[in-house]
């Protein structure tokens, strides 16, 4: 089994709709992060968490929102999709420790096209 | 601001060498990392460099200049198996532990 699940793998939608992409671990880790990758501009922070009380902004957060149900459980939001949020959508995970070096673990992604 | 650069396409023959270059600028260093995603799938994990020179994995080598904020990925032996996005990335000692990523170097090994 993978240690980080993303639901669904593929998904259509339509302008104006909202969907919520759902990650899933069991590698115990306390960091988790959603990103987007887009051709030619590589994978894009949305948002990150360092525990369940701890949500951070990305650097592309506008349009996405996020809920850590709890350690191992981290969703990603769109409220009112749009085309330009076509994209490959990725979760992962990290070691909390402070000597860790923060070696990002992926889901196998999410294909989102927004019609 | 923080910026990461690398080619955006190689190509390379089975059995050869090839040698993917980094460069970045950002706010502070805590770390590079290379990362292997071969395509419609994740990024997986392949090396990471926090002091100057160079680590040896098997066929992958890292190595890393922080002075000049210079890294490369040497493959050796290459298989066609390595086609694949070869990802730099920098972790800055700003912005709490979050992880800059390069847009990545398209690799296709041809026979």
């Amino acid at each position: 089994d993978a240690d980080v699940t993303q639901t669904p793998r593929n998904r259509i939608t339509k302008t104006g709709k909202r969907i919520m992409l759902e990650c899933s671990q069991t590698k115990g880790h306390d960091r988790m992060y959603w990103y987007r990758q887009d051709p030619g501009l590589g994978l894009r922070l949305i948002y990150y968490s360092f525990d369940v009380k701890d949500i951070n902004k990305g650097e592309i957060s506008d349009g996405y929102s996020v809920s850590r149900q709890a350690q191992a459980k981290f969703s990603l939001s769109l409220e009112s999709a749009i085309p330009n949020q076509t994209a490959l959508y990725f979760c992962a995970t990290s070691e909390g420790d402070r000597g860790s070096k923060n070696i990002q673990y992926f889901g196998a992604g999410t294909r989102l096209s927004v019609l | 601001g923080q910026n990461i650069d690398q080619p955006t396409e190689m190509t390379a023959t089975e059995g050869a060498i090839v040698q993917i270059n980094c460069t970045y600028q950002t706010s502070g260093f805590n770390g590079l990392f290379w990362y292997q995603q071969h395509a419609g799938e994740a990024p997986t994990f392949l090396s990471y460099n926090v002091l100057d020179g160079l680590e040896e994995k098997g066929r992958f080598s890292s190595f890393l200049s922080r002075s000049k904020g210079y890294s490369y990925l040497l493959l050796k032996e290459l298989q066609m198996k390595d086609s694949a996005s070869y990802l730099c990335a920098v972790s800055p000692t700003t912005g709490g532990f979050k992880t800059i990523f390069g847009a990545g170097t398209r690799l296709f090994v041809k026979a």
